[in-house]
């Protein structure tokens, strides 16, 4: 069963700062993996999807790298706004005959950016 | 279309009634999930509709959920006799089929928050 990990669970930076959140998997057969982002009380914002045939994808601050063999993500943050201030939640689709290829997320890490 | 339209986006009932939340997905979506979402924790797979099949449910859907997509537009999930361990923010996400693809990128809704007395 897929576990997906993220590290760490709460973070808190001042403005300005460069910053890089991580994602864990367990089952490295997947066929992509999103990052989004999740205010309190709403719905995901998607941020980037990465193919499993990808290394990474970059929109505007934000670049999110895959390898697919060690089971890992990573989101890199550049100089962080206090806008940037959310719950970021990793999420990979799996590869599954016959699957609807739902997304397995993880608990999310917690961003504060202190103006 | 601006994007996934959930209603409503809260809900507070007594132990034992039933409820029903509607989601509209963005339109050339062919491809509709539920999700749910407790606090702390990251949304958990419920099921899923391609047009207006349901192709899978997960296990967490006990009897009492049901979930429709009759038109293949828009779905609604049922809860009956709700207790108090349903109340979490139901989610509901649309994806567009690709050719030769199972499956794209997940829009998602605002959710629905329910809260079970």
């Amino acid at each position: 069963k897929q576990e997906v990990t993220q590290i760490p669970a709460a973070l808190s930076v001042p403005e300005g700062e460069n910053l890089v959140l991580n994602c864990s998997f367990t089952d490295s057969a997947i066929y992509n993996l999103q990052w989004f982002r999740q205010d309190p009380g709403k719905g995901l914002t998607s941020l980037l999807l990465i193919q499993s045939s990808q290394r990474e994808q970059t929109s505007g601050r934000l670049n999110a790298s895959l390898d697919k063999s060690s089971g890992r993500s990573t989101l890199y943050i550049a100089a962080s706004q206090p806008g940037d201030s959310a719950t970021y939640l990793c999420a990979v689709s799996e590869i599954s005959s016959g699957s609807a290829r739902q997304l397995t997320f993880g608990s999310g890490t917690q961003l504060t950016v202190l103006p | 279309d601006t994007g996934v339209s959930q209603d409503p986006r809260h809900k507070i009932t007594k132990r034992g009634q039933n409820v029903t939340f509607r989601c509209d997905p963005i339109s050339e979506h062919n491809r509709l999930y539920w999700y749910r979402q407790t606090l702390g924790q990251g949304p958990e797979f419920l099921t899923y509709f391609q047009n207006e099949a349901q192709l899978e449910k997960s296990r967490l859907l006990s009897d009492r959920f049901s979930a429709e997509r009759p038109k293949g537009s828009f779905s609604t999930l049922e809860i009956q006799r709700t207790e108090q361990g349903d109340s979490a923010m139901y989610l509901c996400a649309s994806s567009r089929l690709l050719a030769g693809a199972n499956t794209g990128e997940l829009f998602f809704g605002e959710g629905s928050r329910l809260t079970v007395l």
